[in-house]
């Protein structure tokens, strides 16, 4: 099956900074999405983008899937940005499954 | 919309026992599917379900059976608890399989 890996694992930031999160997958994608987690537990549906490029307040994510890598942009950091964001994606086999990376755990520091 | 609602939201059991995780969601989502989140492993795919009457095997089906009767519910049954089953449990649901999937806020098992 299609493999998923986020780098980097742990990310530590000062309130303010930007930063880059990135998803590669071993296979051609029909779905990618990117979720937070926040510190409760709570899993919040950032993008649906399994090709180019949206914008969502200081979010925004970038899906190149020729090159087979997503990328996450968290810009002025906030501490409630803080958690652990996954990348998901589904293989172009039509599996109907959606595969989840590890993730990338973001501590923002005031 | 209450979204996806998950219940209970904390259970513990011993091992042997059977229980019911639900899952309802008012959204009128086709997609539903399970996972259970384990440290360092991210989340899991147990099963899943396109539709009223369809449902599928995900990466971890073992030891836990669905069914989908309606389209706003997603049971998951465990037969015969077992201690490796202590995890948190999310469902989740989507219009389609390509679209934006939203979770309920988690089930926490311990099976002792």
């Amino acid at each position: 099956g299609i493999q998923v890996e986020q780098s980097p694992p742990d990310l530590i930031l000062q309130e303010g900074a930007n930063s880059t999160l990135r998803c590669n997958f071993s296979d051609s994608v029909n779905n990618l999405q990117w979720f937070h987690q926040n510190p409760w537990g709570q899993l919040i549906n950032l993008f649906y983008i399994p090709s180019g490029t949206k914008q969502n307040g200081r979010l925004s994510a970038t899906t190149v899937a020729t090159e087979r890598y997503s990328l996450l942009y968290i810009s002025s950091s906030q501490t409630t940005d803080s958690g652990v964001y996954f990348c998901a994606v589904e293989g172009q086999g039509g599996s109907e499954k959606l595969v989840f990376g590890k993730g990338t755990k973001l501590t923002v520091n005031p | 919309n209450a979204g996806v609602t998950q219940t209970p939201k904390f259970q513990v059991l011993k091992t042997g026992q059977s229980m019911t995780l639900q899952c309802a969601q008012d959204m009128n989502h086709e997609y539903m599917s399970w996972y259970r989140q384990d440290p360092g492993m991210g989340l899991r795919l147990i099963h899943y379900s396109v539709g009223a009457g369809i449902t599928d095997q995900g990466e971890v089906p073992n030891g836990y059976n669905v069914s989908r009767s309606t389209t706003e519910d997603f049971p998951l049954r465990l037969l015969s608890a077992a201690p490796s089953q202590t995890s948190v449990y999310f469902c989740a649901s989507s219009y389609s399989n390509r679209s934006p999937l939203h979770f309920g806020n988690g089930t926490r098992l311990t099976v002792t």
